[in-house]
């Protein structure tokens, strides 16, 4: 069975607190995104690699950080965490493919709430 | 800006078939479309994807136009557990996954 595994399910942390999401995957995939979720919002890219030590913005960046000093795990960085990252944090994986055309796995997500 | 309309929510009879539309007008000849869904409190999973040509597997079925200027997502007998958001997705470039606002499917009994 494919997977990908967000460290924690739920969190809850303190403004001004540095939080680090984790997310492992175990296919081998060279690509990761990380996306958040809000109700109204949809799915919104924040970062995503395409290999190892290297990472592009995606549409909202600000306020976010992300490592991925492995293949397999792709972390999530809030330096310092505001109530507006409140979120669901989702972490995706996909092959490179030949042919742009490999589907994307996702966590079951990890909802922060930071108070 | 993702680069497909879909409408925001549609109602479907248990057993009987869902037919989601897309529109993707701008959709360029290298670009595949992808079809994922997002049952409430789980990530998004994958459905099915296509080019030119309809595609079918144990899920669903997908028909594209002609001119590729549209889509249908087709569930052939849609069941409770199939209630939730669907995405229609253009691949824009190296796999970057741009969700739109989706269509909110409601099976009922």
């Amino acid at each position: 069975d494919v997977k990908v595994t967000q460290s924690s399910r739920y969190l809850v942390k303190r403004t001004g607190e540095k939080v680090f999401l984790e997310c492992v995957q175990d296919m081998d995939h060279e690509n990761m995104f990380w996306y958040r979720q809000d109700p109204g919002l949809g799915l919104r890219l924040i970062y995503f690699s395409y290999d190892v030590k290297m990472k592009e913005k995606g549409d909202i960046p600000e306020g976010y950080s992300v490592s991925r000093e492995k293949k397999e795990r792709f972390s999530l960085i809030l330096e310092s965490a505001s109530t507006n990252q409140t979120s669901m944090y989702l972490c995706a994986s996909s092959s490179l493919g030949s042919l742009l055309n490999t589907e994307a796995f996702f966590g079951q997500g990890t909802r922060l709430t930071v108070v | 800006d993702a680069k497909t309309t879909q409408p925001p929510s549609m109602d479907c009879a248990e057993g009987r078939a869902a037919n989601l539309p897309c529109n993707h007008s701008t959709i360029s000849g290298n670009e595949y479309v992808y079809w994922y869904r997002q049952i409430h409190s789980q990530g998004p999973q994958y459905i099915i994807h296509g080019l030119k040509n309809n595609e079918t597997n144990e899920m669903a079925s997908l028909i594209i136009t002609e001119d590729r200027k549209s889509s249908t997502l087709i569930l052939p007998h849609a069941t409770l557990r199939d209630t939730a958001v669907y995405y229609c997705i253009v691949m824009l470039s190296r796999d970057k996954l741009v969700f739109g606002a989706g269509t909110i499917l409601r099976v009922k009994s």
